[in-house]
């Protein structure tokens, strides 16, 4: 059982470059999210999906883009990199519909984008 | 909205002190409350929980209490140890849209000396 799992671990990306960060979780999950971490600012929400086939806004989504591909994997997408979306990146996942599950996290994407 | 307030950090402690981290939110109802616990270069981890007022979420001789007339989770703990350095997140479940997403504050950092 690995959990929540996310590739790549590091990647370094050009202003204007594109590239899907992956995600998945084998713990038969219906919620997962995407959370970026800066300094100072906490996790905050970009996208999140609370069953297979539905996206929704989080709090910065701009820049991003998802996809819940099925009900195991929810990818991010930055169309356009600029240095503004240097971070670490966060995929979590949450079992149940309702209120006050945890949510599960995986190991963090590192980007820079120079 | 939904917001948390964490004290700012950073927290320098000596083996065997007491720590306390405060924690304030402003929610809607009583929302779930967590600690969640990250340990350097890895994702988030549940440490502890409290799904309605007076519940103690414990865990690893950590502690906190869902104190609803201060609207509190402050977490404690009698005796930290060097590998309790990690930085701390307290979080609460926003229902707030419609789907159950996580607010968190942004994090102290705790560091322990032995």
């Amino acid at each position: 059982n690995a959990g929540v799992t996310q590739t790549p671990k590091f990647q370094v990306l050009k202003t204007g470059q594109s590239m899907t960060l992956q995600c998945a979780q084998d713990m038969n999950h219906n919620s997962m999210y995407w959370y970026r971490q800066d300094p100072g600012m906490g996790l905050r929400l970009i996208y999140y999906s609370a069953s297979e086939g539905t996206t929704d806004k989080g709090e910065v989504p701009n820049g991003y883009n998802v996809s819940r591909l099925n009900k195991r994997e929810f990818s991010l997408r930055l169309e356009s990199a600029a240095p503004s979306q240097t971070s670490v990146y966060f995929c979590a996942s949450r079992s149940q519909r309702g209120i006050g599950y945890e949510q599960y996290f995986g190991p963090g994407t590192r980007l820079t984008v120079t | 909205g939904d917001s948390v307030t964490q004290m700012e950090g950073p927290v320098t402690l000596s083996e065997e002190a007491f720590l306390t981290i405060n924690c304030t939110y402003t929610a809607t109802g009583y929302p779930s409350l967590f600690w969640y616990v990250q340990y350097p270069g890895e994702g988030l981890q549940l440490l502890l929980k409290a799904t309605k007022a007076d519940d103690k979420g414990s865990n690893k001789g950590f502690e906190a209490t869902y104190r609803k007339e201060t609207t509190s989770f402050h977490l404690e703990k009698g005796s930290v140890q060097v590998s309790d350095s990690a930085v701390y997140f307290c979080a609460l479940a926003s229902t707030q849209g419609g789907s159950e997403k996580l607010v968190f504050g942004k994090g102290t950092k705790l560091t322990v000396n032995p």
